[in-house]
Formats: C-alpha cells, structure tokens, sequence
C-alpha cells in the first residue's frame, strides 16, 4: 500500500540537542498525526493537525502541517532520554475514511 | 493509558491451536480497527468495523477471523495460523468512522508469536 516518505530513518543525538523530523506525500491530506512508539508497545499520539498551516505545540514537541497540505514537521526541543522511541507520521486523506497512511518511522536514540 | 486495552499481551501458539486476542476502548467511540505491525514494516490495517459492522477487509486471510459485538469491543480470533503470521497486533478507535479528521488511538498491542 501507499506510504508516506518519512525522513531521516534514524537519529542518533546528545541529550539537549533540538530534533526535527519530517514527512512528505505526492497525495494532498486533510489530517497530519503524530506517534511515538515505544518498544512493545502501541503508538501513542503525540500531536493531532487538521488545518493546512496548523503549527500546535504540545510541551516540548511542535508539529506543523505544511501549507501544500503534502508535507508535515515534528520538532522535539531540548531531548531528553525518555524521548527515545520511534516517531510515526500517519495522514488521512480526503475521502478515505479510517484509512490511515503510516511513514516508515524515525527511531530516536538519546545519549545522555 | 490511551483508553484503549488488549489481552493477552503476549501469546505463543502452535500452526493448529484456536485462539483470541480482545480488544476493549472505554472511549466512547464508534469506529474499531485491527492492525498488523510486523518488524520493519509499516502498520498494516486488517479490518474496520464502524458502529459494529465491518467496513474494510483489506485482503486478509480467512485464518483470521475478526468479531465486533459491540461499539466497545473487537475481537480478533485466530486459527491455523502460520509462522509468518507472527507480529504485533495493535488495535485502534476514533470517534466516528465517516469524518474526514477522524483521530485513530491504539492499544497496547499483542505480541503474537506462532510456533
């Protein structure tokens, strides 16, 4: 099936240090998601967009949903090592009701 | 705590046993979904169920065979399952299944491993 582009696959960061990740489709999306997936466990949502220019902020985590409404950012401030895990952008599309499309994940190590 | 809960969380089970995996959302929502994550892959959606009746099938394998007795619960039952099979199954809910900025929360998920 369809998959968003998610990038970069993997970090790999000091403690402190800003992160920034992102998601691109060719497919226009009414709704951007992000997810953090922690080992054996189920993704958990972090920051929900709706509107195209939307930038929401949920303590140190920012997400923006892109003005062309085919990309989106997730931006992690001063990282912490409970920040580990792996990031998941996921879209809806117009239409395609209950069908998410999932990106391909950013793992995110912290060294303290 | 996502108001989403599966059981077991973790299931072994050989190619002819029969069993379960439950899913329970105390959220009041309408729409359900069994997922399928397998290592290094994206999440695969299985099934949805909106208000108990199942709208997508996305192609899956009679050997598993999902029920949604109620808006709260989804069921997922297992048979003569093979290796391949084994994966984590997450399951998900949103309030309503036709809006266009539905939000999808997951379960724990059940780590399955087949024998």
């Amino acid at each position: 099936g369809q998959q968003l582009n998610q990038s970069p696959q993997s970090m790999f960061i000091q403690e402190g240090e800003d992160v920034s990740m992102n998601c691109t489709s060719s497919s226009i999306f009414n709704t951007w998601l992000w997810y953090k997936q922690d080992p054996g466990e189920g993704p958990v949502l972090l920051i929900a967009l709706y509107k195209a220019g939307e930038l929401t902020s949920n303590g140190r985590l920012t997400a923006q949903f892109g003005i062309t409404r085919k990309d989106s950012f997730l931006n992690i401030s001063a990282s912490i090592p409970s920040d580990v895990g792996i990031y998941f952008c996921a879209g809806q599309r117009r239409g395609a009701t209950n069908k998410l499309i999932f990106g391909t994940g950013t793992l995110l190590a912290v060294q303290p | 705590e996502t108001g989403v809960t599966q059981t077991p969380r973790h299931l072994v089970m050989g190619m002819t046993n029969k069993k379960s995996l439950k899913c329970e959302q105390h959220l009041g929502h309408n729409a359900m979904y069994w997922y399928k994550q397998s290592a290094k892959k994206p999440l695969e959606l299985m099934f949805v169920y909106n208000f108990k009746e199942q709208t997508e099938n996305n192609s899956v394998p009679s050997r598993f065979s999902p029920e949604c007795p109620n808006s709260s619960h989804l069921f997922l039952h297992l048979h003569t399952l093979q290796p391949e099979d084994s994966a984590l199954y997450l399951c998900a809910s949103s309030p309503w299944a036709s809006a266009s900025t539905d939000t999808q929360y997951f379960g724990p998920g059940t780590r399955l491993t087949v024998l």
